[in-house]
C-alpha cells in the first residue's frame, strides 16, 4: 500500500528558532516528493519538488532533502518567521499515475 | 508560477440545497483536474479526477449522483455538491496539472458548511 507518514503531527517554536519536519514513504515506484504548505482555510503552496536524482533543493528558508534509498525526506525551516505558522504536507507521486499520496501533514506553531 | 483560482472561498447552504463550486486554471490549460475533500487536521482526500469533456472518475466510496462534476472547457472544471446535508460539510480544494507537467497546483479551497 502505498504510504506517506509525518512526524511530528505538530510542533511549536520561537520566531527565530529552527526546526526539522520528516516525511517517510513507501510508494512506489517512485516520482517524485512534494513539500507543501498550507495555511488555515487554504489550498496548498508548493514549497519544493524532488526526483528521484536530487538529494536537495531550497526555497529561500525552506530546504528540502531527499534519500530514495530510504525512502525519507526532511523539509527544514531556518530563521523561523510568524508566517510560517501553517501545516506542511508532504506529497509523493508514482510513476506514470496521476494519483498523488498525501502525508498527513506536520502543524508548525511559530511563537513570538 | 500556475494559478488555479476556486471560486467561492466559502459557502453557507440550507441542507437539501445544491451548490456549485468553480474551479478555474487562468493562466493555463488543464486536461485534468482534482477534486479533493479535507476534514480537519487530516490529509486531502481524493474525490474524483476531472478530464475535459469527458465523464470524471471518480475515487471508492464517493457517490457520483452526490458530487456531479462537469469539465466543460480546459479551465474550468465545477463540483456540483447535490441536495447537501450537514455530513456534507467539509473544505473542498481543486488542483490542476500543465499538460505534461509534474507540478499540481491548487485552488484555494472552499469551506462548506451544510446547516
Amino acid at each position: 500500500k502505498n504510504q506517506v507518514e509525518q512526524s511530528p503531527q505538530s510542533l511549536i517554536i520561537l520566531e527565530g528558532k529552527n526546526c526539522t519536519l520528516q516525511c517517510n514513504y513507501t510508494v512506489s515506484p517512485f516520482s517524485n516528493l512534494r513539500w507543501y504548505k498550507q495555511d488555515t482555510g487554504r489550498g496548498p503552496v508548493s514549497l519544493t519538488i524532488m526526483t528521484f536524482s536530487e538529494n536537495t533543493k531550497s526555497n529561500g528558508r525552506y530546504t528540502a532533502t531527499l534519500d530514495a534509498d530510504t525512502k525519507q525526506s526532511s523539509l527544514h525551516i531556518t530563521a523561523s518567521q510568524l508566517s510560517d505558522s501553517a501545516s506542511y504536507i508532504c506529497v509523493v507521486s508514482i510513476l506514470n499515475d496521476y494519483k498523488l499520496s498525501f502525508g498527513a501533514g506536520t502543524t508548525v506553531t511559530v511563537r513570538a | 508560477g500556475a494559478v488555479v483560482s476556486q471560486h467561492p472561498s466559502r459557502v453557507i447552504c440550507k441542507s437539501g440545497t445544491s451548490v456549485k463550486i468553480e474551479c478555474r486554471s487562468l493562466d493555463f490549460q488543464a486536461t485534468t483536474m482534482f477534486w479533493y475533500r479535507q476534514f480537519p487536521k487530516k490529509s486531502l482526500m481524493l474525490m474524483a479526477t476531472s478530464n475535459e469533456g469527458s465523464k470524471a472518475t471518480y475515487e471508492q466510496g464517493v457517490e457520483k449522483d452526490k458530487f456531479l462534476i462537469n469539465h466543460a472547457s480546459l479551465t474550468l472544471s465545477t463540483l456540483t455538491v447535490t441536495s447537501a446535508h450537514p455530513e456534507d460539510s467539509s473544505f473542498y480544494i481543486c488542483s490542476a496539472s500543465k499538460e505534461g507537467g509534474t507540478e499540481a497546483f491548487f485552488g484555494q479551497g472552499t469551506r462548506l458548511t451544510v446547516v
